[in-house]
């Protein structure tokens, strides 16, 4: 089952509006990765964390991961129509070190 | 992205035959990934290589066997093709595989299969 659960499921928001998903595991990760999968496109990666606590930003991206390394963020500042897509985390949990497991995404509509 | 390629874009297939999906790259990358995309779920990992004649199974992989004889291709076979099959199939390739010292995958433009 998903080990790697993400929310919110759907965000609508007016261009211009900041928005947030959410990244959560019930164990701990060693790294977490983020991506972008524009409609009918495939998914593009973003960015990896490895560090507890660490903070990147990429222009209006912000990226977190949590102290426990079972939490990560997304933040993105004044969203553009750019933006619309669906974001997924991704990282290891439990098993092999070579099986990367993904949540289930955030679909984000800007409303323009 | 460059470098990586599915073939076909798109199939579809009448329930119980045989398909077989290819992904080729020419980034000589260690590592390729089949995933599984379908709404609700995400991306789920139906078998992965570490090298040539090296496979493994993902989290899906009941009903679908992988070959891998060169470093650029990793087939995709589906042994006798059903309803719940259809979906839209990513391949993945990373050079150094996953973990704290990996890098992001790449993916491939994807394959979407339809099971009548």
């Amino acid at each position: 089952g998903q080990q790697v659960m993400q929310i919110p499921q759907y965000q609508h928001v007016q261009e211009g509006e900041d928005f947030t998903t959410y990244c959560n595991s019930s164990t701990t990760l060693s790294n977490i990765q983020w991506y972008k999968q524009r409609p009918g496109g495939h998914p593009v990666f973003l960015i990896q964390l490895v560090k507890s606590g660490e903070v990147k930003k990429q222009k209006r991206l912000t990226f977190q991961f949590g102290e426990a390394k079972k939490n990560s963020s997304l933040h993105i500042t004044a969203t553009q129509t750019t933006d619309v897509g669906t974001y997924f985390c991704a990282g290891i949990v439990g098993g092999s070190a070579r099986q990367l497991t993904f949540g289930s995404g955030t679909q984000l509509t800007v409303l323009p | 992205d460059a470098g990586i390629t599915q073939s076909p874009r798109h199939k579809v297939t009448e329930t119980g035959t045989p398909v077989t999906l290819r992904c080729h790259q020419t980034e000589n990358h260690r590592y390729m990934y089949w995933y599984r995309q379908d709404p609700g779920h995400g991306l789920r990992l139906i078998h992965y290589s570490y090298g040539v004649k090296d496979t493994d199974k993902g989290e899906v992989s009941d009903g679908y066997s992988v070959s891998r004889s060169k470093t650029e291709d990793f087939l995709l076979t589906l042994e006798s093709a059903t309803s719940s099959q259809t979906s839209v199939y990513f391949c993945a390739i990373s050079a150094k595989g996953t973990g704290p010292l990996g890098y992001g995958y790449t993916f491939g433009s994807g394959t979407r299969l339809t099971v009548v």
